[in-house]
């Protein structure tokens, strides 16, 4: 199957751990996404990362470190995990005219 | 601020009607405008996109109305269907691979 996936599904921690979040494309795309999906539904992009090179930093604080390790793939890993990063993170991939495909998203519930 | 606002909040329409849902960007900047559905527990996923060369786009019984002077563009879904309920959000963007700042997003419930 051709698609964007993220691993894990679920996440659920205890506030201050470290977790990460991984996520591969296997559509040929060259521009990945991590977005944010708060409990109101919005949604609201954190980076962008083409050809492995950080193209979109928004203001995430800097517990938020994203890592691309070559163009198929786009980590996010977190630190110091607070209440308030309880949301549905997307992961989402794109190749020049072809619009955004995301991943199934990844549940983070940090108690 | 909210660079896309989206309207209305929910829907509720009868199966067979018209579903119409409104956007409005203030940035003329932008130059790609795709609409999203999303079902619960799924990903958004990318139903049909406009640029602002064309004032109109149908895709099946969805179409994307675009009227660059007032900067506003719409969806609209014809022949609604139970299945087409779902959480739809427009999105704007300055090319089809840049940032997507997205509406607040409109909750779709087809009636049977």
């Amino acid at each position: 199957d051709t698609a964007v996936s993220q691993t894990p599904k679920y996440l659920v921690t205890q506030m201050g751990n470290d977790k990460s979040i991984k996520c591969e494309q296997n559509l040929g795309h060259d521009t990945m996404y991590w977005y944010k999906q708060d409990s109101k539904k919005f949604l609201k992009i954190m980076f962008s990362y083409n050809n492995k090179e950080l193209i979109i930093n928004e203001t995430v604080p800097n517990r938020f470190s994203p890592k691309s390790p070559d163009k198929a793939h786009l980590n996010l890993h977190i630190n110091s995990l607070e209440l308030g990063d309880s949301a549905v993170y997307f992961c989402a991939s794109s190749l020049h005219s072809s619009g955004e495909y995301f991943g199934p998203g990844t549940r983070l519930l940090v108690l | 601020q909210q660079q896309v606002k989206q309207s209305p909040q929910s829907l509720i329409v009868q199966k067979g009607g018209i579903s119409i849902i409104n956007c409005a960007y203030e940035n003329t900047a932008f130059d790609y405008f795709p609409w999203y559905q999303q079902f619960p527990g799924k990903g958004p996923a990318l139903l049909i996109a406009i640029r602002p060369d064309v004032s109109e786009k149908k895709e099946g019984r969805f179409t994307i109305s675009f009227n660059k002077s007032a900067k506003q563009f719409s969806l609209h879904i014809m022949d609604s269907q139970p299945g087409d309920s779902a959480t739809y959000f427009c999105a704007a963007s300055l090319d089809s691979w840049g940032k997507l700042q997205f509406g607040a997003g409109t909750q779709v419930v087809v009636t049977p």
